[in-house]
């Protein structure tokens, strides 16, 4: 059963870089048939994506934090990366990494992992 | 960006009774509309693709419809584990996938 595990800092500082790492276990990460996708949400609020990769490296960003946001991918270890730059509290929010099934593009998000909140503050 | 208006907000139902959620979208997302369900505490849950393909081990009672803008998520008889908040999200528009703002499903 494919498990997805989000990991990194809960407490980051205005104007620095927002780093988060999501494990893969019970499946391989180069599979041809899958994106990997990070989604947000804010506190009582809901779900923003924020962008999604391929096994190769090929990345689909939200245009709207597309400036700030670097998605990378480590096959080798099955896990891929977000970075998020110049954070501000606005994106204080539980960051969730999801299995993107693969169509004729990237399409709806199965599994989920169990998300990490993130607080952006001084 | 295709935005994703659902309806109602809130829907108070009894235990028993039906719940139909609608999503909206701004233009044409064809049939490329997925639902989700996230209980307090939870990360969301798959259940429906292709607007109305249930998901592996969702169970009957969720139905899902629609086609273009228009799309409804249906549960035929509402049990305890069912009171949660659901999403819907577009698929369609290349390069951005956004979801609703989500309805949530009370105990009337």
């Amino acid at each position: 059963q494919l498990q997805l595990q989000e990991s990194g800092p809960g407490l980051v500082k205005p104007s620095e870089t927002l780093s988060l790492t999501c494990t893969v276990s019970g499946g391989s990460i180069s599979s041809s048939s899958y994106y990997w996708g990070w989604i947000r949400q804010p506190p009582g609020k809901g779900l923003e994506w924020i962008g999604s990769i391929y096994y190769s490296g090929s990345t689909y960003y939200n245009p709207s934090l597309k400036s700030r946001v670097t998605i990378s991918v480590d096959t080798s270890k099955n896990q891929f990366s977000l970075k998020l730059s110049s954070v501000t509290a606005a994106d204080t929010a539980v960051y969730y990494c999801a299995r993107v099934f693969l169509e004729w593009l990237p399409t709806w998000f199965d599994p989920w992992g169990q998300g990490t909140l993130v607080t952006v503050s001084s | 960006e295709i935005v994703m208006t659902q309806s109602p907000a809130t829907l108070s139902v009894s235990p028993g009774e039906r719940a139909t959620l609608s999503c909206r979208a701004s233009q044409s997302v064809s049939s490329n509309l997925a639902w989700y369900q996230q209980k307090p505490g939870q990360a969301p849950r798959l259940l429906i693709y292709g607007a109305s393909t249930r998901a592996t081990g969702i169970p009957a009672r969720f139905s899902g419809s629609g086609s273009g803008t228009e799309f409804t998520l249906t549960i035929s008889s509402l049990q305890s584990e069912d009171f949660a908040v659901y999403y819907c999200q577009q698929y369609n528009n290349w390069l951005t996938w956004t979801f609703g703002q989500g309805t949530k499903v009370e105990i009337k």
